[in-house]
């Protein structure tokens, strides 16, 4: 099965500033998604793009998908505290696999 | 709504003892189930995945083993557990096309 690779491995900016974080992957895809997971939490979806889409928003988050380049990137802008935490891109895949993901940290 | 329920939150136990760990669904039929496993601050490892009843597939060799004997209920079992078991435990289950995962809320696991 196919997993998405995250980049950077951490992340640690000012609250207020954006955070962008990247997802790779090898193989053609329909959709890719993302999750997010606090700390000794389970994961929770934040948006799904699909293949035909190049950007999608949704609130302070934006997904872009540069299908040619087998590449995805999660903006977040004007970064809160609360946003803090390891986020994570999963390609459609049965099963779904995950990477490593980046971890966040937001500090006030 | 469609709810999942994971438990224990958090378990010890001594190396050599049994484990079993329970995740239901609720307000769904027929869910892809999904058992992962989270080292201290790593990724996701994908442990088991069923598609129907009695359905498991494993994704990694290992001493733990999955039962799904009801449609929504999954289980995931070892009968001796080792030192490199503990870790976070997590249970999702999504739809035929997996769009969307939910998550459990977790099962920290530590053998001693």
């Amino acid at each position: 099965s196919q997993q998405g690779e995250e980049d950077p491995q951490a992340l640690s900016i000012q609250e207020g500033e954006n955070a962008t974080m990247n997802c790779s992957y090898k193989t053609s895809i329909n959709n890719l998604q993302w999750y997010r997971q606090n700390s000794g939490r389970g994961l929770v979806h934040l948006i799904l793009i699909r293949s035909n889409e190049r950007e999608k928003h949704s609130g302070r988050l934006r997904v872009t998908l540069d299908t040619s380049k087998k590449s995805s990137s999660l903006l977040i802008t004007a970064s809160r505290a609360a946003d803090t935490a390891s986020y994570f891109c999963a390609t459609d895949n049965t099963p779904l696999v995950f990477g490593k993901g980046t971890r966040l940290s937001v500090i006030a | 709504s469609q709810t999942i329920h994971q438990w224990p939150a958090t378990l010890v136990q001594p190396v050599g003892s049994p484990l079993s760990l329970e995740c239901t669904v609720e307000g769904t039929s027929n869910p892809n189930l999904y058992w992962y496993r989270q080292a201290a601050g790593r990724g996701l490892q994908l442990l088991f995945y069923s598609v129907g009843i009695g359905q498991i597939s494993s994704e990694v060799p290992q001493n733990l083993s999955a039962s799904r004997p009801q449609d929504r209920q999954f289980i995931l079992s070892s009968k001796k557990l080792l030192l490199s078991d503990s870790g976070f435990y997590l249970c999702a289950w999504g739809q035929d096309n997996n769009e969307k995962l939910f998550f459990g809320s977790g099962t920290q696991l530590s053998v001693l």
